[in-house]
Parts: structure tokens; C-alpha cells; sequence
């Protein structure tokens, strides 16, 4: 069974600080890579993919990836109180079956003024 | 921009009923999938399907069906609703292999 990992939270975070979540993941042939943002009650938002060793930015959102350590993270600077949500981590690999496309369970992130 | 489009935000059925949720994608993605999403459960894929009449199961099908008529559009049904399918329903379509999800608003189902 394929697994990605995240801490559940809540991760807490004063206002203008930069906000860490981490996700690994259990199958090395994962090839793409995904952050969603969910706010309570409303679908999953994408925010970030990434493909390749690195990082890559975009405005106040980081990702970074380690495939060797098969580990992904999203940096947020900057933070906002609108950046408190549950961030979901999303792992796309392929099998015999297919593709095989993993959500992390998510962590939540609490942004405080 | 990616438009997914759940027939419906809120619904209510009786245990027993054969429940039908709409997802419509406007942007040709070869792929769709429908997930439920419990508190404390994160997403569980049912079903998906990566071209028209076809569809392969997920986590969790059993008391659900799919149809995949045409290509933009991905029908989840529930044969006899059960109050352990009330939950939060959502499609997401993706244009191909290594692409992103884009997910619809979701529809809130309630069995009572």
C-alpha cells in the first residue's frame, strides 16, 4: 500500500512567520508531486506541483523536493490569517494498475494575528 | 481556467433511494475520479475512469457505481443509499498522466 505521510497538526504560526509543512511518501518511483490547500467546507485547492529535485517558488508559496529522502515540504512566508486551512500533500506514481494518485491525510495550519 | 462542475451543492435522500451525483468537466481531461471525504478519514477514492466506459475501482466502491458515458462527464451512483454514505462527495478531473487533480465545490449528501 502506497503511503504519504503528513503531522495532522494543528500547526500554529504567528502572523509574518514562515509556515513548514512536511509530507513523505513510501513508493520511490513517485513522479509528481502536489500541495492543495482545503478551507473548511469547500474542495481542494491546488497551490503548488512539482516534478524535479529543488525547488520551486511561487509568490509567497516554496515547495521543495528530495526524492532521495522522498520527502516534499511547502513553505509559506509571509504568512496570513487567509492562509489558515488544511494543507493536503498528493504523491502521483504508476503501477501495473495504472496510475496511482495518494493524498496525504493533510495538516492544519492555524495562521494567529 | 479548469471548470469542474458538481450538480449539486446540498442533498438530501431517504435510506434506500438510488442516488445519482453529476460532474461535469469542461476542459477535454481524460481522466476523472470521485472521492468521499469523512472528518478524520482524509480523501478515499471510489471509483475512477481515464477515457469514456471505462472505469476501475477505487478504495472503496462497494455500494457505489459509475458511468462514464461521454467524455466530460462522470456520474457516481448509489445503488441504495445507506446513512453511511452521508458525507462530502467530490469529483476532480486531471488532464493526463503527472497532471494535478482540479476538484469541483463538492456536494454535501445527507441519508436520512
Amino acid at each position: 500500500q502506497k503511503e504519504v505521510e503528513q503531522n495532522s497538526g494543528p500547526l500554529s504560526v504567528p502572523e509574518g512567520a514562515i509556515a513548514s509543512l512536511n509530507c513523505t511518501y513510501s513508493d520511490r518511483g513517485s513522479q509528481s508531486f502536489f500541495w492543495y490547500r482545503q478551507y473548511s467546507g469547500k474542495s481542494p485547492e491546488l497551490i503548488m506541483s512539482i516534478y524535479s529535485n529543488g525547488d520551486k517558488e511561487d509568490g509567497r508559496f516554496t515547495a521543495q523536493l528530495n526524492k532521495a529522502s522522498q520527502y516534499v515540504s511547502l513553505l509559506i512566508r509571509d504568512s496570513q490569517p487567509s492562509d489558515s486551512a488544511t494543507y493536503l500533500c498528493a504523491v502521483n506514481g504508476f503501477d501495473n494498475y495504472g496510475q496511482n494518485f495518494v493524498f496525504g491525510p493533510g495538516t492544519r495550519l492555524s495562521v494567529l494575528p | 481556467d479548469v471548470k469542474v462542475t458538481q450538480s449539486s451543492r446540498y442533498l438530501v435522500k431517504r435510506t434506500g433511494e438510488k442516488v445519482f451525483l453529476e460532474c461535469v468537466q469542461d476542459m477535454d481531461h481524460e481522466n476523472m475520479f470521485w472521492y468521499r471525504q469523512d472528518p478524520g478519514l482524509g480523501l478515499r477514492l471510489i471509483y475512477f475512469s481515464y477515457d469514456v466506459k471505462m472505469k476501475e475501482k477505487g478504495d472503496i466502491p462497494e455500494g457505489y457505481s459509475v458511468s462514464r458515458e461521454k467524455k466530460e462527464r462522470f456520474s457516481l451512483i448509489l445503488e441504495s443509499a445507506s446513512t453511511n454514505q452521508t458525507s462530502m462527495y467530490l469529483c476532480a478531473s486531471s488532464l493526463g498522466r503527472n497532471q494535478p487533480q482540479h476538484f469541483g465545490d463538492g456536494t454535501r449528501l445527507s441519508i436520512l
